[in-house]
């Protein structure tokens, strides 16, 4: 089986930086998604990675690192848009995607 | 742009009716998924189809059945629905991947069900 573990909730300021980790323990997978949801509405894609290191897009990077057993998303330069909920997953194999419980991030002007 | 809805935003239920969620994409894509959403367990996968007339047990498929008899449609059934069924459903679509790679699913808006 897999377990996730992310924290529940995390705070920050309008403009900082903040890292959102999510550990895992599992016996394969085949890649690790990054979701964004805000409340009330659908998840939607932010990132996929499958190879070990970083990937970025605009303020929004996603690093991987098999050997640790941990992800994290980094969130720059943060807006308000940004307060959401934030899910890592890990592709188990043929689509099906196991996911964390989720960080609640609020950011406060 | 992808588009996948659900048939209800919110819905209400006795316990032991049948109910019916009912989920249509329109890309054409040939995954198909359903989750159900819980404060502190996240998102938890119930079946998904590969292709029309199949379908794969998740994590959690008791008290839940499914039918894909059209490609764009993936209908979740609960045959008497209790009370512990009370949940935020979620209906995904994605095209194919190969091998590690895969596409990302695509949401619905979702069901919020109310089993009194």
């Amino acid at each position: 089986g897999q377990n996730i573990d992310q924290p529940t909730e995390m705070t920050a300021t309008e403009g900082a930086i903040v890292q959102i980790n999510c550990t895992y323990q599992t016996s394969g997978f085949n890649g690790l998604f990054w979701y964004q949801q805000h409340a009330g509405e659908a998840p939607t894609f932010l990132s996929y990675n499958v190879l070990d290191g970083l990937e970025e897009k605009g303020r929004f990077s996603s690093f991987l690192s098999r050997s640790k057993g941990y992800s994290y998303l980094l969130l720059k330069e943060l807006q308000m848009k940004d307060s959401a909920s934030y899910l890592c997953a890990l592709n188990t194999g043929f689509q099906k995607l196991v996911f964390g419980t989720g960080t609640r991030l609020l950011v406060s002007p | 742009d992808v588009k996948v809805t659900q048939s209800s935003r919110y819905l209400v239920k006795r316990t032991g009716e049948k109910v019916f969620l009912e989920c249509v994409q329109d890309m054409d894509h040939e995954n198909m998924f359903w989750y159900r959403q819980d404060p502190g367990l996240g998102l938890r996968l119930i079946y998904f189809s590969y292709d029309v007339k199949m379908k794969e047990k998740g994590d959690i498929p008791e008290g839940y059945s499914v039918s894909r008899e059209k490609k764009e449609r993936f209908s979740l059934i609960l045959e008497s629905a209790s009370t512990n069924q009370t949940s935020m459903y979620l209906c995904a679509s994605s095209s194919p991947g190969q091998g590690a790679f895969t596409y990302e699913q695509y949401f619905g808006p979702g069901t919020r069900l109310t089993v009194t």
